[in-house]
């Protein structure tokens, strides 16, 4: 299946601060990236996705201003959680779709904020 | 009414039983189904995709029912490391729109 790479695994982070998380499909194009987020024992919930070239499209309830979405190339999208608080801490995840409608997921992201 | 349902589960099984999940979709329009499996701390990944024919892969079935819009995966056999959440994807086209079901956590004990 398809490769997509997301960077890093795991970050530990003070209030306050940004953190920029990284996902790259390696043996594809990805025009478009989803990004999610997984809180304990919960479902995966779709925060945006991401479009080459674009602006990102934001699900109801996400603050764009708050989690910047840049995708400047057809194998790299990233997300920054700006002004990181305790409540984002979460399980982020990434994914792109390939031709065949297939989600291949990044390893995903385990932010906590102290 | 949530887009996609699935069986809330827990399933707590003794290894060597058939269990089976099932998953109901709300949108006629959906085209492609997929079952996911996620493991704990883990990303999903993809077990089976999921044909109107159905299929199968080893010991695990897929059933689509369009009619009913209702998808369900059989396991054979369980083994201990089947124990993982099992999720029903949905994909409606026009919008690259995947729906993800919330899961089905299943334990396979000794």
């Amino acid at each position: 299946g398809a490769v997509v790479s997301q960077h890093p695994s795991w970050v530990i982070c003070k209030s306050g601060t940004s953190v920029k998380i990284e996902c790259r499909s390696l043996d594809f194009q990805a025009t478009t990236m989803f990004w999610y987020r997984q809180f304990p024992k919960q479902s995966l919930m779709l925060m945006a996705t991401s479009n080459e070239g674009s602006k990102a499209t934001y699900e109801q309830g996400v603050e764009k201003d708050k989690f910047l979405i840049n995708h400047a190339s057809l194998t790299l999208s990233t997300l920054t959680v700006t002004s990181a608080h305790p409540e984002d801490s979460s399980f982020y995840i990434c994914s792109a779709e390939t031709g065949g409608a297939k989600s291949f997921f990044g390893q995903g992201t385990r932010l906590t904020v102290v | 009414r949530k887009e996609v349902e699935q069986d809330p589960g827990p399933f707590n099984v003794p290894e060597g039983a058939t269990v089976a999940f099932n998953c109901t979709y709300s949108n006629s329009a959906s085209q492609s189904f997929f079952w996911y499996r996620q493991d704990c701390r883990k990303e999903p990944k993809l077990l089976m995709s999921v044909y109107s024919s159905g299929n199968e892969d080893g010991r695990f079935t897929a059933q689509l029912n369009r009619a009913s819009q209702y998808i369900s995966l059989l396991i054979r056999d369980s083994k201990l490391s089947d124990s993982a959440t099992y999720l029903c994807v949905v994909n409606i086209p026009g919008g690259f729109k995947t729906i993800f079901g919330a899961g089905t956590r299943l334990f396979v004990k000794a």
